[in-house]
């Protein structure tokens, strides 16, 4: 069965600090991916995604990700977050089934808490 | 424009009701799908609808339903509620399934569903 994980449940970061936010998934076929983003009180939010072609995406506010279909990952980066990235990170993917329909099989999330 | 719009906010119900929970997509969009979100876990899916007919089913029991309108609107609705119905509902809308993946699904605010 198709599933996405993420590896940190809970991450907290000093302001300007690096970020990066594993994600691995179980899929064999084509498949696109995507991070979303839930800001306190607000909803999901696309962040990136990764249909095909370079596999350095990059997305909204200074975020990232990176697919290497070898190892099933697509992990998100930062190089320096801010007290506004306060917020519940989501991976992901997009797997075609069969009947033409496509589904998003999300990871549990990662909540990242950034101290000023 | 205006994004996805659920109604309603929050909702509380008692074992045994019946719920229905609405959605808007954005203008254009033909496909709606539904997710649960449990506290503390990413979205589940449980319904895709495609020009007015189910597309794709999740591992939800047949107490729950949907469907969709000819403006492309849709309307979950959950029988006999339990105590573990008790989640965030959320809509998706995107342009439609077709035969590829590469369809980006744009999330409402949700609903808060308490069942008591």
């Amino acid at each position: 069965a198709q599933s996405v994980s993420q590896h940190n449940h809970h991450v907290i970061l000093s302001e300007a600090a690096s970020l990066e936010l594993g994600c691995n998934y179980s899929y064999g076929g084509t498949v696109n991916l995507f991070w979303y983003v839930q800001y306190p009180g607000q909803h999901l939010q696309l962040l990136l995604k990764y249909f095909s072609g370079d596999p350095l995406v990059k997305g909204i506010k200074g975020f990232e990700a990176e697919f290497i279909k070898s190892k099933f990952s697509f992990n998100l980066r930062k190089p320096s977050v801010q007290w506004s990235d306060t917020a519940e990170y989501f991976c992901a993917v997009n797997a075609q089934v069969s009947g033409g329909y496509n589904k998003l099989i999300f990871g549990a999330g990662t909540r990242l808490a950034v101290h000023p | 424009d205006a994004g996805v719009t659920q109604s309603p906010t929050h909702l509380i119900k008692t074992r045994g009701q019946q719920v229905t929970l609405r959605c808007s997509p954005i203008s254009g969009h033909k496909s709606v799908s539904w997710y649960q979100q449990v506290l503390g876990q990413g979205p589940q899916f449980i319904f895709q609808y495609y020009e007015k007919e189910e597309r794709g089913r999740g591992n939800f029991p047949d107490r729950f339903s949907a469907r969709q309108f000819p403006n492309y609107s849709s309307e979950l609705n959950v029988n006999a509620l339990l105590l573990g119905d008790s989640a965030l509902y959320l809509c998706a809308s995107s342009w439609g399934t077709g035969t590829g993946t590469r369809d980006t699904q744009y999330f409402g605010p949700g609903t808060r569903l308490t069942v008591l």
